[in-house]
C-alpha cells in the first residue's frame, strides 16, 4: 500500500459543529502532517508528528486541534470554525522527515464554512 | 532560512513542444529540491527530487531537472507536452536535518494548448 487516504472528500459544516477529518497511511512513514490549501495557493504546514508526537504547530488557532492515535493514523479535530477555515485540508506522511524524506500527499478533504 | 522562487505563474505550451518551468532557490546550507504537481482537486503528487547525488534527476511522466548550484535554480523540462500535463507544479526547498519543513514556490499553472 503506497497511499495516504483521507476522509471525507467533501465536508460541509455549520460555525458551532464539530467534525473530524481522517487521514491513514500504512506505508510504516513516522512523521505525519496537516496542511491548509487556499485555491490557487501552496499548502501552508499547520501540524507535524513525529513518531507519534506532536513536533511542529505553526500558530494555528485552538479551534483545530490535531490527534495522532497510532503511527498509520493522524485525525484534526474542527470545532467552532470561520468561514475563512474553508480550504483544502491535505494530509502528508513521510518515512521519518527531515530534508531527504520526500512527503507523500493525500487526495484532501474540501471543507466548507457556512 | 530558505526560500523558493517560481519565475512564472502562468506558462503555457502547444502539445508535442517542450516544457519549461523556472525555479530559483536561496539557501544557506546544501538543499533537497522537490517538484510536485497538483491536478485539479486532487492532492500533490512528487515528480522528482535532488538529494545532493546526481544534478540531473530524472522524474515521473517524462520530467526532468537540472539542480545548478552556481545559478541556485533547479528549473522543471519535459521533452514533449502532453494534454494530461495540464496541472500546477510546486517547486519546493526542504529544511535542515531534523525539520520536517518545506518551503513551497507560489505554484506555475500549465497549460497545454490542443
Amino acid at each position: 500500500d503506497t497511499e495516504v487516504t483521507q476522509t471525507p472528500k467533501h465536508l460541509v459544516m455549520g460555525m458551532t459543529n464539530k467534525k473530524s477529518l481522517k487521514c491513514e497511511q500504512h506505508m510504516g512513514h513516522r512523521a505525519m502532517y496537516w496542511y491548509k490549501q487556499k485555491a490557487k495557493k501552496p499548502p501552508e504546514l499547520m501540524f507535524v508528528y513525529s513518531y507519534e508526537k506532536l513536533s511542529i504547530n505553526e500558530s494555528v488557532p485552538s479551534r483545530f486541534s490535531p490527534e495522532c492515535p497510532n503511527s498509520s493514523l493522524l485525525n484534526l479535530h474542527l470545532h467552532a470554525l470561520q468561514p475563512e477555515d474553508s480550504a483544502l485540508y491535505l494530509c502528508a506522511s513521510s518515512f521519518r522527515g527531515g530534508p531527504n524524506n520526500e512527503q507523500f500527499f493525500g487526495p484532501g478533504t474540501r471543507l466548507t464554512v457556512l | 532560512a530558505q526560500s523558493v522562487t517560481q519565475l512564472d505563474s502562468h506558462v503555457s505550451v502547444s502539445e508535442g513542444t517542450p516544457v519549461l518551468l523556472r525555479c530559483n532557490y536561496s539557501s544557506s546550507y546544501s538543499p533537497s529540491l522537490f517538484w510536485y504537481v497538483q491536478h485539479p482537486n486532487k492532492g500533490l503528487q512528487l515528480l522528482l527530487k535532488y538529494t545532493s547525488a546526481a544534478t540531473l534527476v530524472k522524474g515521473i511522466n517524462g520530467f526532468e531537472a537540472e539542480f545548478k548550484k552556481s545559478e541556485t535554480s533547479f528549473h522543471l523540462t519535459k521533452p514533449s507536452a502532453h494534454m494530461s500535463d495540464a496541472a500546477e507544479y510546486f517547486c519546493v526547498v526542504s529544511g535542515l536535518i531534523g525539520n520536517e519543513k518545506l518551503t513551497f514556490g507560489t505554484g506555475t499553472r500549465l497549460t497545454i494548448i490542443p
